[in-house]
């Protein structure tokens, strides 16, 4: 059965710092990984998603890079701002579960000013 | 903006009641899913729409059933839940289902359900 892992729970830093997240995963054989954001009381929003074949993704200040023989994945936020503060949650499709996405816990991130 | 909507925004019900939570999205997506998600924690999976057919139903109580009428809806009918059934109800859709699809989930912004 996936396992997904974020570590840590949660973060703080000041504004400004550039930050990674981490995400492991125990099957590597995934068909892709998404990164997603949640503000308080609504629904999430895609970030991020990188295919199996692929090593990175990029949008704007967001990086994702994934690395499927260790099973990880990390989300790099540069230059960050209070508006970046909410819970990121990383999801993987395929290994056992293939149809259906398995989250991670998630991690809070205050950004504070 | 999300380009998937769920109506009510909050419903606040009794447990004899009996309630409809609606979905909508016109992004032409063949495979729609309704989640559960409870504070602090991530998105439980409940259903699996593809091509208007049920494809997943994670062992739900039949105390909620879905429907898909069309491709671009998706209701989710409430009957007799108990208090622990109050969450945040969430709609997503992506553009198929199956392992062949890689594309993202689009998630609507929820349906916070209480139950009295």
């Amino acid at each position: 059965k996936q396992e997904v892992t974020q570590i840590p729970a949660a973060l703080s830093v000041p504004e400004g710092e550039n930050l990674v997240l981490n995400c492991s995963f125990t099957d590597s054989a995934i068909y892709n990984l998404q990164w997603f954001r949640q503000d308080p009381g609504k629904g999430l929003t895609s970030l991020l998603l990188i295919q199996s074949s692929q090593r990175e993704q990029t949008s704007g200040r967001l990086n994702a890079s994934l690395d499927k023989s260790s099973g990880r994945s990390t989300l790099y936020i540069a230059a960050s701002q209070p508006g970046d503060s909410a819970t990121y949650l990383c999801a993987v499709k395929g290994g056992q579960g293939a149809q259906k996405l398995v989250f991670g816990q998630g991690t809070r991130l205050t950004i504070n000013p | 903006d999300t380009e998937v909507t769920q109506t009510p925004k909050h419903l606040v019900m009794g447990m004899t009641n009996k309630k409809s939570l609606k979905c909508e999205q016109h992004m032409g997506h063949r495979a729609m899913y309704w989640y559960k998600q409870k504070a602090k924690k991530p998105p439980e999976l409940m259903f699996v729409y593809s091509y208007e057919k049920l494809s997943i139903n994670e062992s739900v109580p039949s105390r909620f059933s879905p429907e898909c009428p069309n491709s671009s809806l998706l209701n989710l009918h409430l009957h007799a839940l108990q208090p622990e059934d109050s969450a945040l109800y969430l709609c997503a859709s992506s553009q198929g289902q199956g392992a062949r699809y890689n594309s993202p989930l689009h998630f609507g912004n929820g349906t916070r359900l209480t139950v009295t």
